[in-house]
């Protein structure tokens, strides 16, 4: 059985420090790994998609890294910005199955 | 372009009531996703379904729950005799791409509370 862990589960940084966010997953079998970022009480909007095939995406400040082999994901956040705070999630897929998720990372970003 | 979109935003409701709550994918999407979210946690998968036919029902939790998609669009989750328990962020997500680009876009949730 699939299993996401997150790490850390909640952090705290100054405004403009660029960050990394953990995930590691158990079963390397998997099509894609998403990551989301969810604002409280809100729904999740999709940050990035990186396919199995692929090692990184890019799009603004954010950049994903996939090592399938390992289990990791890491998603660096450049030059960080008070809008950055929120809850980021990472989920595994494989293929048409639903996706397994960790349990977040709570970011902070203090100006 | 319009998303997922989700009905009501909000259920309060009593103990042992039926409730059901409402999914509107994006226009085109075939798949379909059903998850739930409690306090601290990551979403947690209830059912899928591609097309009309749920293909995975695995994550029910029981048979008091229980989701349709008849025309292959709207989708409606069902929960009978609701416990305390079943208090939840219920999101629905679709996906139009199959294989590693099954991007899945989420709506904004339904906040249940049974009181």
């Amino acid at each position: 059985k699939q299993e996401v862990t997150q790490i850390p589960a909640a952090l705290s940084v100054p405004e403009g420090e660029n960050l990394v966010l953990n995930c590691s997953f158990t079963d390397s079998a998997i099509y894609n790994l998403q990551w989301f970022r969810q604002d409280p009480g809100k729904g999740l909007t999709s940050l990035l998609l990186i396919q199995s095939s692929q090692r990184e995406q890019t799009s603004g400040r954010l950049n994903a890294s996939l090592d399938k082999s390992s289990g990791r994901s890491t998603l660096y956040i450049a030059a960080s910005q008070p809008g950055d705070s929120a809850t980021y999630l990472c989920a595994v897929g494989s293929g048409n199955t639903p996706l397994v998720f960790g349990k977040g990372t709570r970011l902070s970003v203090i100006a | 372009g319009a998303g997922v979109s989700q009905t009501p935003s909000n259920k309060v409701t009593e103990k042992g009531k039926y409730v059901e709550l409402r999914c509107d994918p994006i226009s085109g999407h075939t798949a379909l996703y059903w998850y739930r979210q409690s306090l601290g946690q990551g979403p947690e998968f209830l059912i899928y379904f591609q097309g009309t036919g749920a293909a995975d029902d695995s994550g029910l939790p029981n048979d008091r729950f229980f989701a349709v998609r008849p025309e292959g669009s709207v989708s409606t989750l069902k929960i009978q005799r609701t416990e305390r328990g079943d208090s939840a962020v219920y999101l629905c997500a679709s996906s139009l791409m199959s294989g590693d680009r099954n991007e899945q876009f989420f709506g904004p949730g339904t906040r249940l509370t049974v009181l």
